[in-house]
């Protein structure tokens, strides 16, 4: 069965450190990749997305991710974290052409003043 | 203003009760979704609809029902039969593959 493993489930983070948070997948055909981020008390929002072209992309408030086929992997980055981002992140992926979803179990991220 | 509406924000269930959650789009997309999510859990798949008349179950579809009979509209009856209801529940929709919007969400709990 196709999954989605996310191996920090808990991270605390000073601001100005950086952040990586590793997302794994399990389905071998050509898929799409988010991260979506909830914020406290906030909808489930869309943080980046990789459909196809630069493994590299980028989104919104300073994040990145990294598309790596051969490890199945789609690791987020932000070189420098704020407060502000502390929330919960989420990794998903959806096999291209289908219309079912895989998350991953989130992180929850915190960032200390 | 677009975008996903979910009611009730909060909602309580008695023993052997149905309840039933409320999810409108006005996004125009084809697929509708309910997830469940509890704390350490991520967010599990109920059910899922791609077209108008027609869903699929997702990995946890015991004990809920859905209907889809016009595109906007996509409810979950969470019937007596879901002995473990307590959770936060999500509605999304997307067209296919491509991104998902969510509600704010539905949280119930059992009296």
């Amino acid at each position: 069965a196709q999954s989605v493993s996310q191996h920090n489930h808990h991270v605390i983070l000073s601001e100005a450190a950086s952040l990586e948070l590793g997302c794994n997948y399990s389905y071998g055909g050509t898929v799409n990749l988010f991260w979506y981020v909830q914020y406290p008390g906030q909808h489930l929002q869309l943080l980046l997305k990789y459909f196809s072209g630069d493994p590299l992309v980028k989104g919104i408030k300073g994040f990145e991710a990294e598309f790596i086929k051969s490890k199945f992997s789609f690791n987020l980055r932000k070189p420098s974290v704020q407060w502000s981002d502390t929330a919960e992140y989420f990794c998903a992926v959806v096999n291209s052409g289908t219309y079912k979803y895989i998350f991953g179990t989130g992180t929850r991220l915190k960032v200390l003043a | 203003d677009g975008g996903i509406t979910q009611s009730p924000k909060y909602l309580f269930r008695k023993e052997g009760q149905n309840v039933t959650l409320s999810c409108e789009q006005n996004l125009n997309h084809d697929a509708m979704y309910w997830y469940r999510q509890d704390p350490g859990q991520g967010l599990r798949l109920i059910y899922y609809s791609q077209i108008v008349n027609d869903f699929q179950k997702g990995d946890i579809a015991e004990g809920y029902s859905v209907s889809r009979e016009k595109k906007e509209s996509f409810p979950l009856t969470v019937t007596s039969a879901q002995k473990n209801p307590t959770a936060f529940y999500l509605c999304a929709s997307s067209e296919q593959g491509y991104i998902q919007y969510f509600g704010a969400g539905t949280r119930l709990s059992v009296l």
